[in-house]
């Protein structure tokens, strides 16, 4: 069955460090999304592309963070520097296009920033 | 972002139903859908519903919609303790296509 991957499943850094994370969609789905789940809380949008195209990053924070999908394939979120507050899970999920019923998730990558 | 209610948590006994709850305000949803999550997992879609349904039925699951009231349920018949999760209810409309999730209701089964 297809699944999103991402890397690394843990992930632990220092604060002022710079951290990446992969997310590989499940193969022909367009739409690629980052979520933010902070512990007890439920997943918040970062980041949304369309192909390569990012179609909404309202809610990333564009000093830290960014996010890219060169090839529209594979997509890397970044974080530099890290900080305290950045630790969650953070979560890869794609769909077929727009309007698409169903998105499916990765299991995620939980950073812990020391 | 869109608001998306539910009471943080429910315990059932195995066996029983399971009635999770959820309120949201945009009334232009388009679909409602309700995820689960295990610990230390990613979220695991379980159903979803088209809003101008009022219930949808897949094996035990049922979802049930109220337009009017912006209120979506998801019953589990015969709970059972691999149901132990969070349960995450969540919304998108025609525009953006973006999902709106809440903060989740975890759901214990006790033997």
């Amino acid at each position: 069955e297809a699944e999103v991957a991402q890397s690394p499943r843990y992930k632990i850094t220092e604060k002022s460090q710079a951290v990446a994370f992969w997310c590989d969609p499940i193969s022909g789905h367009a739409t690629l999304y980052w979520y933010r789940q902070i512990l007890g809380q439920g997943p918040e949008l970062l980041v949304q592309f369309q192909d390569e195209s990012v179609v909404d990053d309202s809610q990333l924070p564009k000093d830290r963070f960014s996010a890219e999908r060169l090839k529209g394939v594979d997509s890397t979120l970044k974080i530099q520097p890290a900080e305290l507050g950045d630790s969650a899970m953070y979560l890869c999920a794609s769909s077929l296009g727009k309007r698409n019923t169903e998105a499916f998730f990765g299991q995620g990558t939980r950073l812990t920033v020391v | 972002g869109e608001d998306v209610e539910q009471s943080l948590f429910l315990s059932v006994r195995e066996g029983d139903s399971s009635v999770i709850n959820c309120t949201y305000t945009d009334s232009s949803s388009t679909y409602l859908y309700w995820y689960k999550q295990e610990p230390g997992a990613g979220l695991q879609l379980l159903t979803y519903i088209f809003s101008n349904m009022d219930m949808k039925q897949d094996q035990r699951l049922t979802v049930l919609l109220n337009k009017k009231d912006k209120h979506l349920s998801l019953r589990i018949a015969d709970t059972q303790t691999g149901d132990s999760a969070i349960y995450f209810c969540a919304e998108s409309s025609l525009t953006g296509n973006q999902f709106y999730f809440g903060t989740g209701t975890s759901l214990t089964v006790i033997p």
